[in-house]
């Protein structure tokens, strides 16, 4: 069955990078089709979205984080990298990683990791 | 850049039916998919592509979509049907998806 799990700091202090890592079992990211992204809900807040990878390594990410962003895979390993640069108190958040197929509707959803980002 | 807007809040007794509404430009010409989240738990999908239901997921869920609004019905309402619901698009002309601001469902 399709399992994702997300890790990464349980705290950052501002300014630095934060580099999650989602590991997935379950499927292949070389299947045509396939697609993983990265979710985040501030504590008591809506979700929002990141970014995503395809299976052909096409990448998208939100507008107003397109900047601090980069979405990298390795395919040999079943792993999806999320990294942000520059974080912010604002980025404390749970992160989620997530698997699509031939659609943009999200399946498969990791259990999340809780960033904290504060001095 | 598209905006999907949902009511923050819905509260019916139980046995009821619950409507959820997703407004946006023309999302009629899109896929709507809708999410259910319960506290401390990941998201999970309860309709997608407008209508369509994942396998696991009770009939008294469906989901419609036409003009400006999109609308997740749920029939009979439960006490485990309490959580927040988020709708879901790609938006294309922007090559991103798009989620709704939520709407928290309270069953008295």
């Amino acid at each position: 069955q399709i399992t994702l799990k997300e890790s990464g700091p349980a705290l950052v202090k501002p300014t630095q990078t934060l580099t999650l890592t989602c590991t997935f079992s379950g499927f292949s990211l070389t299947t045509s089709g396939v697609r993983v992204g990265w979710i985040r809900q501030p504590p008591g807040k809506a979700l929002e979205w990141l970014s995503l990878i395809n299976w052909d390594d096409d990448k998208h990410y939100s507008p107003s984080l397109r900047s601090r962003l980069t979405i990298t895979k390795d395919t040999s390993k079943n792993e999806v990298l999320l990294t942000m640069t520059n974080v912010d108190p604002v980025d404390t958040a749970t992160y989620f990683c997530a698997h699509s197929y031939r659609g943009y509707w999200i399946d498969y959803w990791g259990q999340g990791t809780l960033v904290t980002v504060s001095s | 850049s598209y905006v999907l807007t949902q009511p923050p809040s819905v509260s019916l007794a139980p046995g009821q039916t619950a409507r959820i509404s997703c407004g946006g430009d023309n999302i009629g010409n899109k896929g709507v998919h809708w999410y259910q989240q319960k506290p401390g738990q990941a998201p999970v999908l309860v309709v997608y592509m407008d209508s369509d239901r994942p396998s696991g997921i009770p009939e008294r869920f469906s989901g419609s979509n036409s003009g400006n609004t999109a609308t997740l019905t749920i029939f009979r309402v439960e006490a485990g049907d309490e959580a927040d619901y988020y709708c879901q698009v790609w938006d294309s002309s922007s090559d991103r998806v798009v989620f709704g601001g939520g709407t928290k469902l309270t069953v008295l």
